[in-house]
């Protein structure tokens, strides 16, 4: 099993619609999470940080639950801009610094 | 957050010979990490670069490989050794924005094709 799972997509989708990403992530030790944003052959972004209680930010809304292990991220009127691959990230603090990246879900938003 | 400058952005390699990529940050940080990301694929840690210590490498990868030198706390190396083909790959170095979970920022990448 994969240490965090996304689905790859494509998901396409018109523009000012609603779409949601969710995230697995297999180790419960998992201290901090992230959205990350790569546009086509440009280095990652981050989006926003991911916390317990849940975090929006304009149009993105954050939401973990540590219970089931998951991330999702929910982005409402989509823009043409928001085209991209949106990576979901976590991080093992306590032993290691060190980022798992998921392979990344693509985003599609069409006129 | 901190600004990386990170060269070369891509190059196109023998087989057999070796390319150093570098990363300037424009502030200090203690660690400094190299990525790979092999061509629609996610990213893949290397190593993690603490200045004035050995390079802690992940599993499959390896220093006579990839040695890395980190000679200040602002600045990286990361060299390809020996290259083959399996090493065409994005190539990116990453820092903490801040302590505490706030995210990493990423240099723009080193695009390298080995022929």
């Amino acid at each position: 099993r994969k240490e965090v799972e996304q689905d790859p997509g494509p998901f396409n989708v018109p523009e000012g619609a609603t779409v949601a990403f969710n995230c697995t992530y297999s180790n419960s030790a998992s201290q901090s999470f992230f959205w990350y944003r790569q546009d086509c052959r440009k280095e990652p972004k981050l989006l926003m940080s991911v916390y317990s209680s849940g975090n929006e930010d304009g149009r993105f809304t954050a939401q973990l639950n540590r219970a089931s292990q998951y991330i999702s991220l929910l982005i409402r009127d989509s823009k043409l801009s928001d085209s991209a691959t949106y990576l979901c990230v976590v991080n093992m603090i306590i032993n290691t610094d060190k980022l798992i990246f998921g392979t990344g879900t693509r985003l599609q938003v069409f006129p | 957050s901190a600004v990386i400058s990170q060269k070369p952005s891509r190059d196109i390699c023998q087989r057999g010979t070796s390319l150093t990529i570098q990363c300037q940050v424009d502030s200090q940080v203690t660690m400094m990490f190299w990525y790979r990301q092999q061509p629609g694929q996610s990213l893949t840690l290397i190593a993690t670069a603490n200045q004035g210590s050995e390079a802690t490498y992940e599993s499959g990868f390896v220093i006579d490989k990839f040695p890395i030198s980190r000679p200040n706390l602002t600045f990286s190396t990361l060299t390809v050794s020996n290259m083959s083909p399996e090493d065409s790959s994005i190539y990116l170095c990453s820092v903490e924005v801040s302590r505490g979970g706030y995210g990493y920022t990423f240099g723009s990448g080193t695009r390298l094709t080995v022929v």
